[in-house]
């Protein structure tokens, strides 16, 4: 069964950068995309990114210049890194495992990316 | 489009039935899966591939797609069912997931 753990600073500055790993235990670590979503306080998910195991990573792009996401397969990590980070970035950040599944119905391709496992959490607070 | 509507909140009596909604282009293309998110706990998955449930999530949850409409049962809801609710799909482009906004679910 596979788990996610996930840890990393939970209070920073503002202007410092934000630097979470996720490590996967159990499982296939290739095959998956592995996500990073955050919660601000009181509000809803927002995804950050995705990265497969080669290396190719995908970015929200209210955040992409910012964010840096990366992968350490020999340890089966994935890491998150925010910089310059401010007051709206304080936030519960989760990691999770993404698979893709596309089916063809109806005489069209669709797609399921399905969040199946998550880890634990990280509440992280940016203030002076 | 990249985003995702579902309404804020949603009430339902004791054991009677409910349906939450997601609306996006993109549902056309790119099926969703939905997540209970109870407080303080991270989001656990409820409907996954073509609206199969997980092991351990009860039958009387549901899912269905139409068009750019996606809907999540609960029929006769619970207690415990009392938590906030995700849709999550991907955008047009297929790049980027994106997740509805979350509903709210008070179970009276």
């Amino acid at each position: 069964q596979v788990q996610l753990q996930q840890w990393g600073a939970g209070l920073l500055k503002p202007s410092e950068t934000l630097s979470l790993t996720c490590a996967v235990n159990g499982g296939s670590f290739s095959g998956h995309y592995w996500s990073w979503i955050r919660q601000p306080p009181g509000k809803g998910l927002e995804w950050i990114g995705e990265i497969n195991h080669s290396g190719t990573a995908n970015y929200n792009p209210s955040l992409k210049s910012r964010v840096i996401i990366s992968v350490d397969t020999s340890k089966t990590q994935f890491s998150l890194k925010v910089n310059s980070v401010t007051a709206a970035d304080t936030a519960v950040y989760y990691c999770a495992r993404t698979f893709m599944i596309g089916f063809g119905e109806l005489l069209q391709i669709h797609y399921h990316y399905v969040m199946d496992v998550w880890g634990q959490g990280t509440a992280v607070t940016v203030s002076s | 489009s990249s985003e995702l509507t579902q309404d804020p909140a949603v009430s339902v009596a004791l054991g009677q039935t409910v349906k939450i909604k997601c609306q996006g282009d993109s549902l056309r293309t790119y099926y969703p899966t939905w997540y209970q998110q109870r407080p303080g706990q991270a989001p656990v998955l409820v409907i996954s591939v073509k609206n199969s449930r997980p092991s351990g999530i009860p039958d009387r949850f549901s899912g269905s797609s139409s068009g750019d409409t996606a809907s999540l049962t609960i029929t006769g809801a619970q207690v415990e069912d009392e938590a906030d609710y995700y849709c999550h799909s991907r955008d047009s482009s297929g790049d980027r997931s994106v997740f509805g906004g979350g509903t709210k679910l008070t179970v009276l």
